[in-house]
């Protein structure tokens, strides 16, 4: 069975850095890409950006292009999304999600980590 | 401001049916495949319908979609309480090069 696990609920401070875990059971790791959604507090979802782990090529999407970067250890099967700087703004539930073979199609979703920036 | 444009709300009875739907463009949902996403309160988002129209294993038939030209429609009959969740379309964006996604519709089964 397909499974995500994401690392568990970071409370920080703006201008402090953090990055969340998201590791991938059930299925050949390398071969399909993951990607990282988020959900702002009460809001829809926004796409931030993927990963192919075979070959760690990334994308990032527009709204935060610059602000976080993605990696993967394929090693333990695990994705990475981190910021250096964290704002207010960035406070959000935050999932990862295996992308099928069709991109338009998210089919798995990680269990979501929250992060909280407040001074 | 979403890419996709879905009612922010519907309610319908217990046992009756309700149709969701997802306005896009020929940018996006014109010429790709649309998926449809099931949040129940505070938990994450599952495919519910993926490739306009086909059900993952274990989604029930109760649910069902389809596509024209820009537009989407999941549907749902039978309703029961349990389907009380947020309502999410997905698709690929052919010029943004993201997945673009609707705002939600929040299904209430009164």
């Amino acid at each position: 069975e397909v499974e995500l696990e994401q690392s568990g609920a970071e409370v920080k401070k703006p201008g402090e850095s953090v990055r969340i875990s998201c590791q991938g059971f059930g299925y050949t790791f390398s071969s399909y890409w993951i990607a990282w959604v988020r959900q702002k507090p009460g809001k829809g979802l926004e796409w931030m950006g993927i990963i192919y782990p075979g070959d760690s090529d990334t994308r990032y999407g527009p709204s935060v292009e610059g602000q976080v970067t993605i990696s993967v250890d394929t090693s333990i099967a695990t994705a990475y999304l981190e910021w250096k700087s964290l704002k207010a703004s960035d406070t959000g539930m935050y999932f990862c999600v295996r992308r099928h073979v069709d991109k338009s199609t998210l089919d798995f979703w990680g269990q979501g980590t929250l992060v909280a920036v407040s001074s | 401001q979403s890419v996709l444009t879905q009612p922010p709300s519907l309610s319908a009875a217990p046992g009756q049916r309700v149709t969701i739907s997802c306005s896009g463009s020929t940018f996006n949902i014109g010429n790709n495949y649309v998926s449809w996403y099931q949040q129940l309160p505070g938990t994450a988002p599952k495919l519910l319908i993926y490739e306009n129209d086909k059900r993952p294993s274990g989604i029930p038939d109760r649910f069902s979609g389809s596509k024209s030209d820009t537009s989407a429609t999941l549907g749902i009959t039978g309703l029961q309480t349990g389907d009380e969740a947020d309502y999410f379309c997905g698709t690929w964006d052919t010029s943004l090069s993201v997945v673009v996604f609707g705002g939600g519709t929040k299904l209430t089964v009164l």
